[in-house]
């Protein structure tokens, strides 16, 4: 089991927006400014997509974002594409001596 | 353009030990920048953090895996390695190199991914 919760699946239209949140404790979201958003397609390492709650790297579409709200993060797609269409996993900063904790994926389906 | 690659055995028997090296390319381990991560991901499922080691060798292990991981460096080939000791089936994973920030605990830099099976 994941030290992070997130859904098993979503999904929606292109063009449409879609949220994926990441429920974890005082230890790690919601103690720390230190959550990470990834991409992974079939086959392929993940990516970075969002870092320190809500920065992008460079060459990361806009249509990305993220945010948190006490101990839940969230990952915000906008103007869905179909290449959009992965998995997304959710990291953190944990005070707990593991130092870093995963969520355990969602899959997205662009339908 | 930074780039990790893992490479080593991909079948490793019951009992042995794993042993996977990462050979970075486009940016240096002894800049003292960066540590340097193991990270799997389990068949079908999620990912998990091994561990990470500084330039100077400091090192710290997935409390989870502690008792059976070395992480070591060699600085002069811009590699680090990972060792897996008295492995099991539940070992069987992906196994990825990244590069995490020196400020911060993403990973922004991953390698293609290894896969290795304990089998016998």
């Amino acid at each position: 089991q994941s030290a992070l919760t997130q859904p098993a699946s979503v999904s929606g239209s292109p063009g449409q927006s879609i949220t994926i949140s990441c429920t974890g404790s005082s230890s790690d979201v919601g103690g720390q400014n230190y959550v990470s958003w990834y991409q992974q397609h079939p086959g392929k390492a993940p990516q970075l997509m969002i870092y320190d709650v809500s920065n992008r790297p460079s060459g990361v579409s806009n249509r990305f974002s993220g945010s948190k709200s006490g101990n839940t993060a969230s990952l915000t797609i906008s103007g869905l594409q179909s290449e959009d269409e992965a998995d997304y996993y959710c990291s953190s900063y944990t005070t707990s001596s593991t130092h870093v904790v995963f969520g355990g994926g969602t899959k997205l389906t662009v339908l | 353009q930074v780039q990790l690659q893992e490479s080593g055995p991909g079948l490793v028997k019951p009992s042995q030990t794993l042993s996977l090296t990462c050979t970075v390319s486009g940016d240096s381990i002894s800049s003292g920048v960066h540590y340097w991560s193991w990270i799997r991901q389990h068949p079908e499922k999620g990912l998990e953090w091994i561990g990470y080691i500084y330039y100077s060798g400091f090192t710290y292990y997935n409390p989870s895996l502690r008792s059976r991981v070395t992480i070591s460096v060699d600085t002069s080939k811009n590699q680090f390695f990972l060792k897996l000791t008295s492995v099991t089936a539940a070992d069987t994973a992906l196994y990825y190199c990244a590069r995490r920030g020196g400020i911060g605990w993403s990973f922004d830099y991953w390698g293609q991914g290894t896969l290795v099976t304990v089998s016998s």
